[in-house]
């Protein structure tokens, strides 16, 4: 059974930085793209950033370009994302997904909150 | 900020069947394969659709979808109340440095 499990929310001050983290499992990790994509309270999906499976390929959303980056750690079956420079506009809900061209599964997601 | 368009809200009794459009460009529904989510309230999004019709393990034959030139649709047949939630369309963009752009989401309501 796939699992995905996202950690590493919180309430942030604009400004700041979060990591998020997810562990995976129930798949062959390194063999997937993976995919994060957040949704603010009350809005619509917007997708953030995703990861090849070896790493080599990376995109991002133009809102957060800059300020976020997206790894793995296949040895560790993680996806993380490190998050700076935050901003309030940030706060959202932060899925974990599996996939690329379809998001096959999608963790319960972690709530991020900047504010001061 | 959503690239692909939606209608807000489709409603219908239970067994009719609704559809749920999505509109978008060459670049994203015209050039790549389409995919649907469905979200219930304060719950993570699944996908019921992906490559425009396929229908992944466990999601009933009732969901359906097809793509035409630039747009796609979701159709659900035999509507049950346990449909009631939000739809949202997704696909890869093509354009500038490429991106994975969602619908503007349409809440389903079964009267």
């Amino acid at each position: 059974e796939v699992q995905l499990v996202e950690s590493g929310g919180g309430l942030v001050q604009p400004g700041g930085s979060l990591r998020l983290s997810c562990a995976a499992s129930g798949f062959t990790f390194s063999n997937s793209a993976m995919t994060w994509v957040r949704q603010a309270p009350g809005k619509g999906l917007e997708w953030v950033s995703d990861i090849s499976g070896s790493g080599a390929k990376i995109y991002y959303a133009d809102s957060v370009k800059g300020r976020f980056t997206i790894s793995r750690d296949n040895s560790k079956n993680s996806l993380y994302l490190q998050m700076n420079s935050l901003r309030a506009e940030d706060t959202a809900v932060y899925y974990c997904t599996k996939g690329w061209l379809q998001l096959n599964f999608w963790g319960q997601g972690t709530l991020i909150t900047v504010s001061s | 900020q959503s690239v692909l368009t939606q209608p807000p809200s489709v409603s219908a009794a239970p067994g009719q069947k609704v559809t749920i459009s999505c509109s978008g460009s060459n670049s994203n529904i015209g050039n790549n394969f389409v995919s649907w989510y469905q979200q219930f309230p304060g719950t993570a999004p699944r996908i019921v659709i992906y490559d425009n019709n396929k229908r992944p393990s466990g999601i009933a034959d009732r969901f359906s979808g097809s793509k035409s030139g630039t747009s796609a649709t979701l159709a659900i047949t035999g509507l049950q109340t346990g449909d009631e939630a939000e739809y949202y369309c997704g696909a890869w963009d093509d354009s500038l440095s490429g991106k994975y752009v969602f619908g503007t989401g349409t809440k389903v309501t079964v009267l």
